[in-house]
């Protein structure tokens, strides 16, 4: 089955710095690539996503990146702000409702 | 307002005490699956769903059982629950293979003693 390695587990960026969040997976069939959020006690929701036939998406400061030779898909986050504060997790997908995520990152922005 | 509904959100039980965290959906889905997240591992799916009576397993089915038979509907069955299905569960659903948001309940808080 589909395995995803996220590095690293913790992060700590200046606010106004930005932040990357890295993703490797394993299974080649592998085409959908999401990121969620997920506050303190709250539910993870989606800040965006990737399809394979595409190698970069970005929403305002938010982007994602994807190498599918080398099967990794990163996550930036430029001018990092307090909300930016949370666990952030990635996950492959086989384009059916399987999905797999990454064990997550806990981003905290300083002020 | 779409949703997805989890009952119970919170709940201590027994070791071999059958329980049922039942989750429906209002926005006509038809992909619905159950996760547990638990530390250090991020979330890991449990079973999934692409419509009625379809089911098929994730990643750490065992000790899990669920049932499609109404679209809205995606109960999760512990029939015979342990110390180590101690975790915090979601329910999620998605409209099809090209909507891409999925859609999380608030999450279960389930203890087994």
């Amino acid at each position: 089955g589909e395995n995803v390695e996220q590095h690293p587990s913790t992060l700590s960026v200046q606010e106004g710095d930005s932040a990357v969040i890295k993703c490797t997976y394993s299974d080649s069939a592998s085409n959908y690539f999401p990121w969620y959020k997920q506050e303190l006690g709250k539910r993870p929701q989606l800040i965006i996503d990737i399809r394979s036939n595409v190698g970069e998406k970005k929403d305002q400061r938010i982007a994602v990146t994807l190498n599918k030779t080398a099967k990794h898909f990163s996550l930036h986050i430029t001018e990092t702000q307090p909300e930016d504060s949370a666990v952030y997790f990635c996950a492959a997908g086989d384009g059916n409702e399987k999905l797999t995520f990454g064990t997550g990152t806990r981003l905290t922005i300083i002020p | 307002e779409a949703q997805v509904t989890q009952n119970p959100r919170y709940l201590i039980t027994v070791t071999g005490k059958k329980l049922t965290v039942t989750c429906s959906q209002n926005m006509n889905h038809e992909y619905m699956s159950w996760y547990r997240q638990d530390p250090g591992l991020g979330l890991r799916q449990i079973y999934y769903s692409m419509n009625v009576e379809v089911t098929d397993k994730g990643d750490v089915p065992e000790g899990y059982k669920v049932s499609r038979k109404e679209k809205r509907n995606f109960p999760l069955i512990l029939e015979s629950p342990s110390p180590n299905q101690t975790s915090l569960y979601f329910c999620a659903s998605r409209q099809s293979l090209s909507g891409n948001t999925i859609y999380f309940g608030e999450g279960s808080w389930l203890t087994v003693v």
